[in-house]
């Protein structure tokens, strides 16, 4: 069984900095990872996706590495903002399409 | 992108009562749709699998009797807590696709059973 994992749990920072996020999964054979955005009582947003065969992926002040082998994908948000404040998900899709979701960290950037 | 709504955003009930989540793919259609529980500080947890026109499946653990889900066209699908009691409440969390890769979700229902 897939096991995802997501350290820190909470992170707060001065606006400026920048985020690291950690993700770790247990079972390196996955189809791909995602990164969501939740904000208090709200769905998902989709921030980044990584297809299994890709090594990151970048929007804007997001980017997202992916070392399948070691089962770690990092996320970094560059120069961080109060509006980034939110919980960050990982998910790993299995081959049977289904999504095993991390903890989430919560990140508080500071005005 | 793709949009999925779903409704209602809030939803409190009484302790017995059955209360129905309706998940919608606005702008696709969606061949497979899940249903994810949350519970506060806590990952999601899929509840079950639904493909249009078939039964779901339903992850172990699961009561598929309480959490009855219906696919009834590639857009549509509902899942009804029946006499939910106050150990249901939780915010239920759906989420359309079509093939691959991107999984798209609903805003989420924060259900309340007193």
């Amino acid at each position: 069984k897939q096991e995802v994992t997501q350290i820190p749990a909470a992170l707060s920072v001065p606006e400026g900095e920048n985020l690291v996020l950690n993700c770790s999964f247990t079972d390196s054979a996955i189809y791909n990872l995602q990164w969501f955005r939740q904000d208090p009582g709200k769905g998902l947003t989709s921030l980044l996706l990584i297809q299994s065969s890709q090594r990151e992926q970048t929007s804007g002040r997001l980017n997202a590495s992916l070392d399948k082998s070691s089962g770690r994908s990092t996320l970094y948000i560059a120069a961080s903002q109060p509006g980034d404040s939110a919980t960050y998900l990982c998910a790993v899709e299995s081959n049977d399409y289904k999504l095993s979701f991390g903890a989430g960290t919560t990140v508080t950037v500071r005005a | 992108g793709a949009v999925v709504s779903q409704h209602p955003s809030r939803v409190i009930c009484k302790s017995g009562t059955s209360v129905k989540i309706e998940c919608r793919s606005l702008d696709f259609q969606a061949t497979t749709m899940f249903w994810y529980r949350q519970f506060p500080k806590q990952s999601l947890m899929l509840m079950a699998t639904s493909n249009e026109g078939s039964k779901a499946t339903y992850e172990q653990g699961v009561e598929k009797d309480k959490f009855l889900i219906n696919h009834a066209s590639l857009t549509l699908s509902t899942l009804t807590v029946t006499s939910a009691h106050p150990e249901d409440s939780s915010f239920y969390i759906c989420s359309a696709r079509t093939g691959r890769p991107e999984a798209f979700f609903g805003q989420g229902t924060r259900l309340t059973v007193v």
